[in-house]
């Protein structure tokens, strides 16, 4: 149980293009979903956290136009990285968790290359 | 705000003996969680244990125990009888049990299994 979906697990793409990434609970109701940008050979840091039918909240320091969260439903949020660039490059990590309390549930991540 | 920091950025055990992983971490609230995350090669993160702050009694789970000094503000991973499978980054993590559920990473530390 409590398995968490990420998609796509990899991308590449080429310099100011938009990228969307999926993240999906499949067996439980996600009332709010985290999402985690990891350097190489360096920790998780928290981007945003995004609670279902609301906007998001930024960390200090992260660019909400720039990484827009859509939380639409239970089961789904969205990271899209708009007009990417080399330096946005990273591994992005999602994790979702059912209420208050309760265990994060990890994606199993995107790695982003921008070119 | 509350940090989370682990001394050892690499340790190495040989296979069947005990390996002990530290962390220590900063809060002025009363109520929390704690936990061990486990990332190996393929990115995913995989929960080792969880410890609630109000519990005296260590967390246990297998192989994997914790040793919690919660006026210390300690809180180490023993990890008895290491298989090559353990291999993987050790990351602590902070949780408030109020507010935001957002966790707050330790730097990790890459284990070595050696045969």
């Amino acid at each position: 149980g409590a398995v968490v979906s990420q998609h796509p697990s990899r991308v590449i793409c080429k310099s100011g293009t938009s990228v969307k990434i999926e993240c999906r609970s499949l067996d439980f109701q996600a009332t709010t979903m985290f999402w985690y940008r990891q350097f190489p050979k360096q920790s998780l840091m928290l981007m945003a956290t995004s609670n279902e039918g609301s906007k998001a909240t930024y960390e200090q320091g992260v660019e909400k136009d720039k990484f827009l969260i859509n939380h639409a439903s239970l089961t789904l949020s969205t990271l899209t990285v708009t007009s990417a660039h080399p330096e946005d490059s990273s591994f992005y990590i999602c994790s979702a968790q059912s209420g208050a309390n309760q265990p994060q549930h990890f994606g199993d991540g995107t790695r982003l290359s921008i070119l | 705000a509350q940090t989370v920091t682990q001394s050892q950025p690499e340790m190495s055990v040989q296979e069947a003996e005990t390996v002990t992983l530290s962390c220590t971490y900063d809060t002025s609230e009363s109520d929390y969680y704690l936990f061990w995350y486990k990332q190996p090669p393929s990115r995913q993160m995989i929960l080792v244990i969880r410890q609630e702050a109000y519990k005296q009694q260590n967390a246990t789970e297998n192989r994997f125990s914790v040793n919690f000094q919660k006026a210390a503000k300690s809180f180490s991973l023993k990890i008895s009888d290491s298989q090559l499978g353990d291999a993987a980054m050790y990351f602590c993590a902070y949780r408030s049990a109020q507010g935001a559920q957002k966790l707050v990473f330790g730097q990790g530390t890459r284990l070595t299994i050696n045969p």
